[in-house]
């Protein structure tokens, strides 16, 4: 039990267009997601923190304008990249909280974004 | 990293031999918890250590933990090819509302 899907795997984009991600949790109902981001060789970066039904909680230094952050669901949250650029190509990886109290996290296999 | 670091950041063994990595974090927590990577996927958890514990076991893995230090540390005994990937500690507060990472450590294992 307990699995985070997210799609796409891999995705390649022009500057300027707009990716979405999607992150869901296949059999257990998720009411807090995690976004994070890993550059090549590094560890990862909290984006912001999903909350179903409200907004979005963004680490420092985040552009919530460009990393929309939408969380309808409780086993549904997406991360839209807006206007990407060649700098915003990285592997996204979303993690949804496990059962109540456990602290466990679940982890999506990641998306790879290349932004040509 | 946004919490700590981990040391060493790469280590390289022959299989059969223990692992051991060490990670470092910043802030007062509620668990700290392990997880391995293998390239270019998702994170498997593998143990948590909740504050209040010093040491647990599960399987070939011994995790530590001293809260005084801020620090924690992982072994892997007998280690296998397999056990081949990049090894993450990741911290979070008393409402599991934010999770943190080090800086992570790449394991390679040598048959």
């Amino acid at each position: 039990g307990a699995v985070v899907s997210q799609h796409p795997s891999r995705v390649i984009c022009k500057s300027g267009t707009s990716v979405k991600i999607e992150c869901r949790s296949l059999d257990f109902q998720a009411t807090t997601m995690f976004w994070y981001r890993q550059f090549p060789k590094q560890s990862l970066m909290l984006m912001a923190t999903s909350n179903e039904g409200s907004k979005a909680t963004y680490e420092q230094g985040v552009e919530k304008d460009k990393f929309l952050i939408n969380h309808a669901s409780l086993t549904l949250s997406t991360l839209t990249v807006t206007s990407a650029h060649p700098e915003d190509s990285s592997f996204y990886i979303c993690s949804a909280s496990g059962l109540a109290g456990t602290g466990e996290l679940f982890f999506g296999e990641g998306s790879r974004l290349t932004v040509l | 990293s946004q919490q700590g670091e981990e040391d060493p950041q790469a280590l390289s063994i022959q299989e059969g031999e223990n692992a051991t990595m060490n990670c470092s974090y910043k802030t007062s927590i509620n668990n700290l918890q392990w997880y391995r990577q293998n390239s270019g996927r998702g994170l498997v958890h593998l143990i948590l250590i909740r504050s209040n514990e010093r040491e647990k076991h599960s399987g070939r893995l011994r995790v530590t933990l001293d809260t005084s230090k801020k620090s924690s540390s992982l072994l892997i005994t007998a280690s296998r090819a397999a056990d081949t990937a990049s090894y993450f500690c990741a911290t979070s507060g008393y409402n599991f509302n934010k999770f943190y990472f080090g800086s992570g450590t790449k394991l390679n294992v040598k048959p």
